[in-house]
């Protein structure tokens, strides 16, 4: 266990569908992550939250959209996803942003059908 | 941006061989290189990283070393067991933007007995 834990572990929705997934952190870090984890594809950093600020947006388009209430919770709202969206979505925390060892919890596995 | 390239993509070898894997990275300012181990239905474990004011690392039976004038870092694991099987994902990261971690693909490692 890495102290970080993701619920659901897994998740069938369809493109009308609305749903979130959890992270939650038990380390007393400050900083949060979403990741998207796609075969074959680096893992791609999605959004980072520094004592619940969003400070990066990495492009993500808006049928994702995290919600950070406090330094140890940390959400990815979904609404109309694409099939393609379908992949292991990785959250990670950090003691602090910029050279932080960050722990990954163990992904949820969303399928969009 | 960063661009890290990982091989090889597979590889296998006996019980108590060598593993190497090799990453190259094409910004001069990066200067933070973790390795991760994700094991089947598991998030990356962080198993060692290193930063740009030392060229080696070792733990145990893993090491890394890095050559930053080639920009290239690499994970060594000596006398493999079979509990070594797992992807292993390298990353590169700056001060300029500590907290984007950019990974390689991936090299998928295979310990037979």
């Amino acid at each position: 266990e890495t102290g970080v834990t993701q619920t659901p572990r897994h998740l069938v929705m369809g493109m009308t569908n609305k749903k979130s997934l959890k992270c939650e952190q038990h380390l007393g870090h400050n900083a949060m992550y979403w990741y998207k984890q796609s075969a074959k594809k680096p893992l791609e950093l999605m959004f980072v939250y520094n004592f619940k600020e969003q400070t990066e947006n990495n492009s993500v388009p808006s049928r994702f959209s995290p919600e950070c209430p406090n330094s140890s919770h940390l959400f990815l709202h979904l609404h109309t996803l694409q099939p393609e969206d379908s992949a292991l979505y990785l959250c990670a925390s950090s003691q602090m942003t910029s050279m932080y060892e960050q722990y990954f919890g163990p992904g949820t596995r969303l399928t969009v059908t | 941006g960063e661009n890290v390239e990982q091989h090889p993509s597979t590889l296998s070898v006996q019980e108590g061989d060598s593993a190497v894997i090799k990453c190259t990275y094409s910004d001069s300012a990066s200067n933070y290189f973790p390795w991760y181990k994700q094991e089947l239905g598991k998030g990356p474990q962080l198993i060692i990283d290193i930063r740009s004011n030392v060229g080696e690392k070792k733990d145990q039976r893993i090491a890394v070393t890095l050559n930053k004038t080639a920009k290239h870092f690499s994970l060594h694991i000596t006398e493999t067991q079979p509990e070594d099987s797992a992807v292993y994902f390298c990353a590169a990261t700056t001060s300029n933007s500590g907290y984007a971690l950019n990974f390689g693909k991936g090299t998928s490692l295979l310990v037979t007995p």
